[in-house]
């Protein structure tokens, strides 16, 4: 069974402070790892997909990137519309479509 | 562009009743996506459906739900006998053909389901 951990569960940061959020899982045939956005009341807002081991993209403050067993979500300088909860998913080549998602990192930033 | 529509956003009912759940994709995505998701919680999977026909139903909890899109676009949630444990946002995705790569997920605003 697929499984994704994130951390920190929260994570509170001053304007222009970066750091990273961390993602970690467990799946039988990666086919892909997602990053979302989600805020308050709305649905996730699709960021990245990563489908292989050393890949990286960029929007702008926002960089994620993919090992073999983790993903980070690093963000540069963040603003407070940085502000968010960010989730993670992976999708597995046995089950095909589905997504199995993370409990998220809630973001705040502080101007 | 419109993005995933979703009907109505909030509903409450009695334990015991039986609603309805709508879902309008994107233009031109053949496959459609129920999640639900619980407070503080990431979404889980509840069923996929590639065209007319459920995909894959694995993630239903139990027979009291159950989903169609007899069009191959517009969806229908559709849960019987609702129990208190059922109050949730029930999210709706929809996607390009699953096949390829690029077959990103694009979710709507959700249902908030309060079950009394």
């Amino acid at each position: 069974e697929d499984q994704v951990t994130q951390s920190p569960e929260a994570l509170r940061l001053q304007e222009g402070e970066s750091s990273s959020l961390n993602c970690s899982y467990t799946v039988s045939g990666l086919r892909g790892l997602f990053w979302y956005r989600q805020d308050p009341g709305k649905g996730p807002e699709f960021l990245f997909t990563l489908y292989s081991a050393g890949e990286e993209k960029e929007k702008e403050r926002l960089k994620a990137t993919l090992t073999k067993k983790e993903s980070f979500l690093h963000i540069t300088a963040p603003k407070p519309e940085d502000s968010a909860t960010y989730l993670c998913a992976v999708q597995d080549r046995v089950r095909g479509s589905r997504l199995t998602f993370g409990e998220g990192t809630q973001l705040t930033v502080n101007p | 562009g419109a993005g995933v529509s979703q009907t109505p956003s909030n509903k409450v009912t009695e334990k015991g009743k039986y609603v309805e759940l709508r879902c309008d994709p994107i233009s031109g995505h053949t496959a459609l996506y129920w999640y639900r998701q619980s407070l503080g919680q990431g979404p889980e999977f509840l069923i996929y459906f590639q065209g007319t026909g459920a995909a894959d139903d694995s993630g239903l909890p139990n027979d009291r739900f159950f989903a169609v899109r007899p069009e191959g676009s517009v969806s229908t949630l559709k849960i019987q006998r609702t129990e208190r444990g059922d109050s949730a946002v029930y999210l709706c995705a929809s996607s390009r053909p699953t096949s390829g790569l690029y077959n990103e997920q694009f979710f709507g605003p959700g249902t908030r389901l309060t079950v009394l």
